[in-house]
């Protein structure tokens, strides 16, 4: 059964670093490229940041450009996001994704979630 | 970035009704979508993925068409468990884009 469960949440000062984790089972996690995606609760889903299979490459959305680092330890099943500088508009749920496979091609949609941890930025 | 538009944001039913739930893209997608239904307190799950193809697990119920900017996902028969909100999403271009979600409730 594959999962994927988050931790390293809290409430944290505007300014602060924070570094979720994310762990995963039941599945190759070195053959599958990760997600993280966040949500306010209440309102949409935002996609944050992906990396590749082997941690080579990695891409951010524009909000957390030079702030979050997405990145992964294959030997410990485990994704990161590493976040600094934090704001209040960073205040909200992140998910854990994996992406899909199809056929042994990377199709990019999150077939598999975890259950969300709250990030809470405040003073 | 490509904007997601769906509509309607509520929807209020009753079970055994059908529903249509509507997503509209700024820009051509090709087949790049997907559904994911969300109920409170859990996880997004995919529904539907390249705008029709069920992804495993998905009753038969849920059904996807559309290309191009227009997509449309199918409840036909609703049940109790389908209430909830879902979400399109395209990957046809970074960053991963969402659409703001449609809410079906019970009527």
């Amino acid at each position: 059964e594959v999962q994927l469960v988050e931790s390293g949440g809290g409430l944290i000062q505007p300014g602060g670093s924070l570094r979720l984790s994310c762990a995963a089972s039941g599945f190759t996690f070195s053959s599958y490229w990760m997600h993280w995606v966040r949500q306010v609760p209440g309102k949409g889903l935002v996609w944050v940041a992906r990396i590749n299979s082997d941690g080579s490459t990695t891409r951010n959305a524009d909000s957390v450009k030079g702030r979050f680092t997405i990145s992964r330890d294959n030997a410990k099943n485990t994704l990161y996001l590493q976040m600094n500088s934090l704001r209040a508009e960073d205040t909200a749920i992140y998910y854990c994704a994996r992406n899909l496979r199809i056929g042994g091609y990377d199709v990019y949609y999150l077939d598999y979630w975890g259950q969300g941890i709250v990030v809470t930025v405040s003073s | 970035e490509i904007v997601l538009t769906q509509s309607p944001a509520t929807l209020s039913l009753s079970p055994g009704e059908r529903v249509t739930l509507s997503c509209r893209a700024s820009q051509t997608l090709s087949n790049s979508l997907a559904w994911y239904q969300q109920k409170p307190g859990q996880a997004p799950r995919l529904l539907i993925y390249d705008a029709s193809n069920r992804a495993i697990g998905i009753p038969a119920r849920f059904s996807g068409s559309g290309s191009g900017t227009d997509f449309t996902l199918t409840i036909s028969s609703v049940e109790p468990e389908d209430f909830a909100v879902y979400y399109c999403q395209q990957r046809s271009n970074w960053p991963l884009t969402f659409g703001g979600g449609t809410k079906v409730e019970i009527k």
